[in-house]
């Protein structure tokens, strides 16, 4: 167990929907990365947050956006859904200090029909 | 252009064999290194981390890096069935906090 966790755990949406994701990081880590993984490739790096600031950015479009709360928790928003957007969406936080080491959450799968 | 190289496999291995997996990068101001297991259905769960050339060891699994050559392998001794997962290889750029990974190697071990 990281401590991290992430809810829903699955999720099905129709296309053009929108989604809210959620992840409360482990205690002690102010750093939250959220990730794409589609079936059969690598994670993806969406966008990372630090200190309730977006500090970088994957290669996906505005419609995924995120926000961190001050308790360090995360949402991942993702406006107008496309089928493409199946996958699993995995929520990492990182301690701080100069580790670089990141701790998964569970993942949330979710299906686009 | 893909940055982080790994055989997808599947490699097969006898149980109480050495399992070697390995994972080429292409940007050489990377600076960490880790390998993540991912059984199917579930999130990557870290193995090792390793940061200078050479091997470091932990229990049954070394991690090896040659920066040099841009290469990071994972040696797993005493392969047993419950290593049979996907293995990803993961690189941190200097600079940059995110992680970039590979597709991942499927590695099946039989009893």
């Amino acid at each position: 167990e990281t401590g991290v966790t992430q809810s829903p755990t699955h999720l099905i949406k129709t296309r053009g929907q929108q989604v809210t994701l959620r992840c409360s990081s482990q205690s002690g880590h102010n750093t939250v990365s959220w990730y794409q993984q589609a079936l059969g490739q690598g994670p993806q790096f969406i966008f990372q947050y630090y200190r309730e600031e977006e500090n970088g950015r994957g290669n996906f479009p505005p419609r995924f956006s995120g926000l961190q709360f001050p308790n360090y928790s995360s949402e991942l928003n993702v406006n107008a859904l496309e089928l493409d957007d199946s996958a699993l969406y995995l929520c990492a936080s990182r301690p701080q200090g100069p580790q670089e080491t990141q701790y998964f959450g569970p993942g949330t799968r979710l299906l686009v029909l | 252009q893909k940055e982080v190289e790994q055989n997808s496999g599947p490699l097969s291995v006898p149980e109480g064999a050495i399992a070697s997996l390995n994972c080429t990068y292409s940007d050489r101001g990377s600076q960490s290194f880790f390998w993540y297991r991912q059984y199917s259905g579930k999130s990557p769960e870290l193995i090792m981390f390793i940061y200078s050339n050479g091997d470091k060891e932990d229990g049954r699994f070394t991690a090896q890096l040659n920066k040099a050559s841009q290469y990071v392998s994972l040696l797993i001794r005493d392969s047993q069935p419950s290593d049979s997962a996907t293995y990803l290889c993961a690189v941190n750029i200097r600079g940059y906090s995110t992680l970039t990974f590979g597709k991942g190697t499927m590695l099946l071990v039989s009893p």
